[in-house]
């Protein structure tokens, strides 16, 4: 199976920052990354597909980017309501789907 | 807007069958470009996929998970269902339904999740 390696676990920042989730492959996906915003209780939000592919009514200051192995989760002002969790997700036609493993993005 | 609720016994007994049912609104779950996604929430392990089904009988699972693992569509109801036999603790989580967008290989909905408990 490909393993997907997310980092940090944990990200503590303040309103404004900017932050980067990082996600790596165990082998390449080439750009079938997706990633999900979920907050506690709530259903898992679909926030980018195909790697870099911003997700209808999604606020522009989420950006992914990457391919192959290596794929970023980039939120270029941190606000209020993006204190969550996000998850990696890759598909390979030859492995199951797998999800990394989770940062929440927590109040500095 | 799609919206889906899982549904089914929030405590399995180990060895049982774990069954849970996903009912859809806002969407067909016959419309030709469809999958319907089951996936888990392990408390310590993260989010596993377990398998998607399309309405002409078409489906995927996770190997690790293929001889216990049954699913289907109920069209009549648009709703589709999870089976997984042989139950033991290591299959408690939270479990969701989703949408799957083929196209563009991500889930653009989720339901809300259905807490499974294993144990005697």
């Amino acid at each position: 199976d490909i393993q997907m390696t997310q980092s940090p676990s944990t990200l503590s920042a303040s309103v404004g920052d900017r932050v980067s989730i990082t996600c790596r492959a165990s082998d390449d996906v080439a750009t079938w990354v997706a990633w999900y915003q979920q907050k506690p209780g709530k259903a898992p939000k679909l926030l980018i597909s195909q790697a870099s592919s911003l997700q209808g009514g999604v606020p522009s200051r989420f950006r992914g980017s990457g391919s192959g192995t290596h794929f970023t989760l980039t939120i270029t002002s941190l606000q209020p309501d993006d204190f969550a969790s996000y998850y990696c997700q890759q598909y390979n036609s030859y492995s199951p789907w797998t999800f990394g493993q989770g940062t929440k993005v927590e109040i500095k | 807007q799609v919206q889906l609720q899982e549904s089914g016994p929030g405590l399995v007994k180990p060895s049982q069958t774990l069954s849970l049912t996903c009912t859809v609104s806002g969407a067909s779950v016959n419309a030709g470009d469809d999958y319907w996604t089951w996936i888990r929430h392990h408390p310590d392990k993260g989010l596993e996929w377990i398998g998607y089904i399309h309405y002409s009988g078409a489906s995927s699972n996770n190997p690790s998970l293929r001889s216990r693992l049954s699913m289907s569509i109920d069209a009549s109801q648009n709703r589709f269902s999870l089976n997984l036999t042989s139950v033991t603790a290591a299959d408690a989580a939270v479990y969701y339904c989703a949408r799957l967008a083929f196209d563009i290989a991500a889930l653009d909905s989720w339901g809300l999740g259905a807490r499974v408990t294993v144990s005697s």
